[in-house]
């Protein structure tokens, strides 16, 4: 079983609508939770972290967190154009520096 | 500025040849990271470090070494025993602070090429 597992897409969605992506995590002592996104050719850039179980708002993003179920997940909401990039998932150990990503998933939204 | 500087930005193997990717940070970071990303494949961790002269293996840590032996630099060798070193290598740092969620400063990355 892969520690950080995401589907990798690609997530298709219309210019305006909400994109859901989710991310699930093997180890249940991992205590921080973060979304980066990236540009073919470019490095991660964050856009979200969370630790604490629910929800976590940033503008149109919002982080969800169910640490049961060992699920954190990313909504965007009125989605753009512009968001069309790769979402990585990556989730922190807890008591070590040790970060871990999925393989992301591939988000496009069409105008 | 603080950053994170990656060089050289391309870099060609020969086989059976050794090449070190170079990671300097200025950010005062405790904790510095690599990572190998193959084409539509997220990021794999090869080595991390949580403070100078202290390094661990990550998951695909075979073919590679590491050194820390200062605070600003982590760089990365990539041995002949690496059989497929094509992809492009990511170096990051973070602040180290135990059990606390921080976000990782990447550099701008290094695409290496068998020739």
């Amino acid at each position: 079983q892969k520690e950080v597992e995401q589907n990798s897409g690609p997530l298709s969605v219309p210019e305006g609508a909400i994109a859901s992506l989710n991310c699930t995590y093997s180890d249940r002592g991992s205590q921080s939770f973060f979304w980066y996104r990236q540009y073919s050719g470019k490095s991660p850039e964050l856009i979200m972290f969370i630790y604490s179980n629910g929800d976590k708002e940033d503008g149109r993003f919002t982080a969800q967190l169910n640490k049961a179920s060992q699920y954190v997940s990313l909504l965007i909401r009125d989605s753009q154009p512009s968001d069309s990039a790769t979402y990585l998932c990556a989730v922190k150990s807890g008591g070590y520096q040790k970060v871990t990503f999925g393989i992301g998933t591939k988000l496009q939204v069409i105008p | 500025d603080g950053g994170i500087t990656q060089s050289p930005k391309y870099l060609f193997r020969k086989e059976g040849q050794n090449v070190t990717l170079s990671c300097e940070q200025n950010l005062n970071h405790d904790a510095m990271y690599w990572y190998r990303q193959d084409p539509g494949q997220g990021l794999r961790l090869i080595y991390y470090s949580q403070i100078v002269n202290d390094f661990q293996k990550g998951d695909i840590a075979e073919g590679y070494s590491v050194s820390r032996e200062k605070k600003e630099s982590f760089p990365l060798t990539v041995t002949s025993a690496q059989k497929n070193p094509t992809a492009f290598y990511l170096c990051a740092s973070s602040i180290g602070r135990q059990g606390v969620g921080e976000k990782l400063f990447f550099g701008s990355g290094t695409q290496l090429s068998v020739l």
